[in-house]
């Protein structure tokens, strides 16, 4: 598509439910990668894909999130029994190039809004 | 470890320069980015550095020492829609860590 999609723009849940968010990169970007952002506060790495795989998944919270890419497209963040502190906006980012080749710019959807009641 | 340090907020008037500046450590560095975020918005690239010196884009310019570990980004003939934050983030192995950002109210 012409940009990164995500979905769904916004996602209202009870504490304690499942909740799964989309993203749809750029076609043709190897590079896949989520961050989370607090209510006025900077970017949270949360995983990186290259392809269908993750070399960094340092940066998710806890076991209760997971996330997958298939087919080297699509992704999908799951979070487990949400919490009110995963209260936030998921953003997901594409590039074309894998990290290590330089000028490697981040095409970032419009985000993912979560509110955890 | 990494991190990246830059101011929470500046405040300048339009038409004047401002100077973001940005400090970081990050392992296997590949390069130094600003992006641009609008309240309520995504993140849009500004600029990129990867070598010392000055990048120039129009109204933008971004500078970068590697050996000081060190950036900033200059805004030129501010404008009101410059009202933003400005976020600097580190590209390092398998990840890019960024600053919480630099909120920068233009006024008039």
């Amino acid at each position: 598509g012409a940009g990164v999609s995500q979905s769904p723009s916004n996602k209202v849940t009870e504490k304690g439910k499942d909740v799964e968010l989309r993203c749809d990169p750029i076609s043709g970007h190897t590079a896949l990668y989520w961050y989370r952002q607090s209510l006025g506060q900077g970017l949270e790495f949360l995983i990186y894909f290259q392809g269908n795989s993750a070399p960094d998944k340092s940066g998710l919270p806890s076991d209760r999130f997971s996330a997958e890419r298939t087919g080297g497209s699509v992704s999908t963040l799951t979070i487990q029994r949400t919490q009110q502190e995963d209260s936030a906006v998921y953003l997901c980012a594409s590039s074309l190039l894998s990290i290590n080749s330089g000028a490697n710019v981040l095409t970032f959807g419009a985000g993912s809004r979560l509110t955890v009641l | 470890g990494q991190n990246i340090d830059q101011p929470t907020e500046m405040t300048a008037t339009e038409g004047a320069i401002v100077q973001i500046n940005c400090t970081y450590q990050t392992s296997g560095f590949n390069g130094l980015f600003w992006y641009q975020q609008h309240a309520g918005e995504a993140p849009t690239f500004l600029s990129y550095n990867v070598l010392d010196g000055l990048e120039e884009k129009g109204r933008f310019s971004s500078f970068l020492s590697r050996s000081k570990g060190y950036s900033y980004l200059l805004l030129k003939e501010l404008q009101m829609k410059d009202s933003a934050s400005y976020l600097c983030a580190s590209s390092g192995t398998y990840k890019y860590i960024f600053g919480t950002g630099t909120r920068l109210k233009v006024l008039a």
